[in-house]
């Protein structure tokens, strides 16, 4: 197992454009994340998905941000519009059902709007 | 309410031991978590421990948990200046959410 993957790596785009990025999570694991996490400050929850159900959401989740998870695999996070305040890295983890439920980070997609 | 804090610097001489601190707000946590992020990079998780137990020992690192005071730490012993990165605490199962909570972080900072 190669661990949690993330695509891209990196990600220019221009402000108001729309983007989408990609999870694959560990195979065997129910549980995903969607954080966000910006400079100087510490991983900020986005959403989690148990198998395909979205089962909880930040209040702080613009309705520009949308996550899918449609076969209980890999996950798209797609933010429309984007605005320059989006720019940040977001990082996408996995974990299991079974055991202490230890999640696992991808390395990150590195979104910067201009 | 859900609030995990951390001090945000420390500096320690490679040899001697690093103690990084964190406290949290949600009693009903059922798991915390150490994690390590070096520049660049994703985060890496070092080490847990359930909110049962107050002490988790691995290799050089120990946790120590004081649910009464509800305040976690992480002791790495023989600090190496390899060890030079930002050290996140989590917190998970609070208030039946799988979600984890993180501090802001404490960059440790390991002079030769």
């Amino acid at each position: 197992d190669t661990g949690v993957s993330q695509d891209p790596r990196h990600k220019i785009t221009k402000r108001g454009q729309n983007v989408t990025f990609r999870c694959d999570p560990i195979s065997e694991h129910n549980r995903l994340y969607w954080y966000r996490q910006t400079l100087g400050q510490g991983p900020e929850f986005l959403t989690y998905f148990q198998n395909e159900a979205q089962l909880e959401k930040s209040r702080l989740l613009s309705d520009r941000f949308s996550a899918e998870r449609p076969k209980g695999s890999f996950s798209t996070l797609e933010i429309q519009r984007t605005e320059q305040g989006d720019s940040a890295m977001y990082l996408c983890a996995s974990s299991s059902l079974q055991g202490n439920t230890e999640a696992f980070f991808g390395q990150g997609t590195r979104l910067t709007v201009v | 309410g859900e609030d995990v804090e951390q001090s945000l610097f420390l500096s320690v001489r490679e040899g001697d031991s690093s103690v990084i601190n964190c406290t949290y707000t949600d009693s009903s946590s059922t798991y915390l978590y150490w994690y390590k992020q070096e520049p660049g990079a994703g985060l890496q998780l070092l080490t847990y421990i359930f909110s049962n137990m107050d002490m988790k020992q691995d290799q050089r690192l120990t946790v120590l948990l004081n649910k009464k005071d509800k305040h976690l730490s992480l002791r790495i012993a023989d600090t190496q200046t390899g060890d030079s990165a930002i050290y996140f605490c989590a917190e998970t199962g609070g208030s039946g959410t799988y979600k984890y909570i993180f501090g802001t972080g404490t960059r440790l900072k390991v002079l030769a």
